[in-house]
């Protein structure tokens, strides 16, 4: 079982609807989870993190974390064509003292007009 | 307010020869981690390093090696290149107390 888990997509959905991306993890200790987009070629970018239990919301972006299922989510608004890349889930469990991030493989997001 | 920089951003090598990466933090962070992405893959942790010191280490045999220095500034080396080292290496800096990591640009390496 791979550590943390994404589809890899590709995700289509039309202008202007919601994408929904969804992640798994086995580590029962994680204690912090990341979104990081990525565009083809580029680095990723930190664009959503939530540590607790529930939903985080910042602007078109809602993070959803559910400890208890080992379950966390992005949901982005109102989708436009530039939100289409890749959307890595990171996952990081603080042991070993470091906070080293353990990574899913992504998933595409393209977002059609 | 500077993001965290790596240099170079492309470099071209051959097998068996060795390899030295840079990254400067982004300003006020004092710990960097090293991640190797290969194509179609999530970033894979290879170490961090807080106050000079290798603070935690993945699943990386010992020919990656790394260095920060007093600045916070860290170097990468990768001895023996293997064609499977061919991949965009990426630094990310962050606070101690913090979880957080924002990444650099990346140095795309290709192994020939």
């Amino acid at each position: 079982q791979k550590e943390v888990e994404q589809n890899s997509g590709p995700l289509s959905v039309p202008e202007g609807a919601i994408a929904s991306l969804n992640c798994t993890y086995s580590d029962r200790g994680s204690q912090s989870f990341f979104w990081y987009r990525q565009y083809s070629g580029k680095s990723p970018e930190l664009i959503m993190f939530i540590y607790s239990n529930g939903d985080k919301e910042d602007g078109r972006f809602t993070a959803q974390l559910n400890k208890a299922s080992q379950y966390v989510s992005l949901l982005i608004r109102d989708s436009q064509p530039s939100d289409s890349a890749t959307y890595l889930c990171a996952v990081n469990g603080l042991t070993g003292g470091g906070n080293k991030l353990t990574f899913g493989t992504g998933t595409q997001l393209k977002v059609e007009l | 307010d500077a993001g965290v920089t790596q240099s170079p951003t492309h470099l071209i090598k051959t097998r068996g020869q060795q390899v030295t990466l840079r990254c400067s933090p982004k300003s006020g962070h004092d710990t960097v981690s090293w991640y190797q992405q290969a194509l179609g893959q999530g970033p894979q942790f290879i170490f961090q390093y807080y106050e000079e010191e290798e603070r935690q280490r993945g699943n990386f045999p010992d020919r990656f090696s790394g260095h920060q220095f007093p600045n916070y500034s860290s170097e990468l080396n990768v001895n023996a290149l293997l064609l499977g080292d061919s991949a965009l290496y990426l630094c990310a800096s962050s606070l101690p107390e913090y979880n957080e990591q924002f990444f650099g640009p990346g140095t795309r390496l290709t192994v020939l």
